[in-house]
């Protein structure tokens, strides 16, 4: 099976502007999360997404929101960009036929910097 | 928020030694999964531990789990340089699905 992809791999936005970035999981995942990697916060939650219903949600102010569609694929929207969104994010696909707690598998990433 | 801390931040090692990390969490868990990160890309998912099992391996990997002690280690036997990379534990909680990460450790294999 393919992997789980992410578009684009790398972004350069500027402050104020907003940007939304694609996951496409892999084939027969339904669940997706979507994570943000920071030299100081290390890796946080975002949000999970299952057949369309957000299921979860981290501690992140309403800026940043997403959604999933029938097929699964996920995007996530950040507005109103500040510095401090500069950020490796990572989206992660899950089967959630197996038991709880299953194992996720990531993307490569979408680099987004913020100037 | 992290969900605890992981020792050693960073470490270096010869190739053919062995190397072990440890992480520790603060509530309770349904299971405690294992990644590795090479250099600012995706996460690898490495295995997998539930709450009710102590010890579990994996190849060359071997992960022990004390949830008395809310503590976890990832023992990595002969190392290669092909393992340098960041290690991150991650806990999923006995009410939820979402991975909450350490904040990882800098393994550094020299050839």
């Amino acid at each position: 099976k393919a992997g789980v992809t992410q578009t684009p791999r790398y972004l350069i936005k500027t402050r104020g502007q907003q940007v939304t970035l694609s996951c496409s999981p892999i084939s027969g995942h339904r669940s997706v999360s979507w994570y943000q990697q920071t030299p100081g916060q290390g890796l946080q939650f975002l949000f999970e997404y299952f057949s369309e219903t957000q299921r979860n949600k981290g501690n992140f102010p309403g800026r940043f929101s997403g959604r999933q569609f029938s097929n699964s694929r996920s995007e996530m929207n950040v507005s109103t960009l500040e510095l401090g969104d500069s950020a490796l994010y990572l989206c992660a696909s899950s089967d959630p036929s197996r038991t709880s707690g299953r194992e996720q598998y990531f993307g490569p990433g979408t680099r987004l910097t913020v100037t | 928020s992290q969900q605890g801390e992981e020792d050693p931040q960073a470490l270096s090692i010869q190739e053919g030694e062995n190397a072990t990390m440890n992480c520790s969490y603060k509530t309770s868990i349904n299971n405690l999964q294992w990644y590795r990160q090479n250099s600012g890309r995706g996460l690898v998912h490495l295995i997998l531990i539930r709450s009710n099992e102590r010890e579990k391996h994996s190849g060359r990997l071997r992960v022990t789990l004390d949830t008395s002690k809310k503590s976890s280690s990832l023992l990595i036997t002969a190392s290669r340089a092909a393992d340098t990379a960041s290690y991150f534990c991650a806990t999923v909680e006995t009410s939820g699905s979402r991975l909450t990460f350490g904040e990882g450790t800098q393994l550094t294999v020299n050839p």
